[in-house]
């Protein structure tokens, strides 16, 4: 089982520039979340979703777009991509109905140039 | 609205010595906390949670955290750390009614010295 895989695991983008982070789980988990991580500001949550086609915005969502067209499947998008977003992004799952462990991937390291 | 505050950024501790990492919690009611770890380059990995009960929960690789609910705190603690402990430690906060989403504090980096 490969858990909770995030690709690409690094990415440098110009400015305007868009891309897709995939987030791709193994564990039948119906939870699943996007974080961004910046020095001294721990983890942000972005957008989650609590099942297939569902999505819900959380604290920094501005900016992102995300889709969850398939169970395991979770994308985040970045229409024009903005110098602020440089970050290192984080997926995580988590099996759901009420507060359990939550599963996260190695990381997207994205500079935006 | 939950928050989390970790006061210490950076901490350094001898291998062999105990270790103790701070977290404070602001939450009207009884949380839902969480230590996850993060190696280098890694993600997050659970250490140990409090839902309720036994104030004092043990975890993962031989750490263990109290809740005070009069101090509104979470601390970490380990009596000898290894130098594999070297990490960026999180303390989260959840609540059922913020739809059990994590509220993260900045992190705490650990240097173990020889």
């Amino acid at each position: 089982n490969a858990g909770v895989t995030q690709t690409p695991k690094f990415r440098v983008l110009k400015t305007g520039q868009s891309m897709t982070l995939l987030c791709a789980q193994d564990m039948n988990h119906e939870y699943m979340y996007w974080y961004r991580q910046d020095p001294g500001m721990g983890l942000r949550l972005i957008h989650y979703s609590v099942g297939e086609g569902t999505t819900a915005k959380g604290e920094v969502p501005d900016g992102y777009n995300v889709s969850r067209l398939k169970k395991q499947n979770f994308l985040l998008g970045l229409e024009s991509a903005a110098p602020s977003q440089t970050s290192v992004y984080f997926c995580a799952t988590e099996r759901g109905s009420g507060y359990n462990e939550q599963f996260f991937g190695p990381g997207t390291r994205l500079t935006v140039l | 609205a939950q928050s989390v505050t970790q006061p210490d950024i950076h901490i350094t501790v001898s291998e062999g010595a105990s270790l103790e990492l701070r977290c404070n919690y602001s939450y009207g009611a009884t949380p839902y906390l969480f230590w996850y770890v993060q190696s280098p380059g890694q993600g997050l990995q659970l250490l140990l949670k409090y839902f309720s009960g036994d104030t004092l929960v043990q975890g993962i690789k031989g750490f263990e955290a109290e809740f005070k609910r009069s101090q509104s705190s979470f601390n970490l603690r380990k009596p000898s750390v290894h130098w594999s402990d070297a990490a960026e430690y999180f303390c989260a906060v959840g609540a059922r009614s913020n739809d059990y989403k994590l509220s993260f504090g900045a992190g705490t980096t650990v240097t173990v010295r020889a």
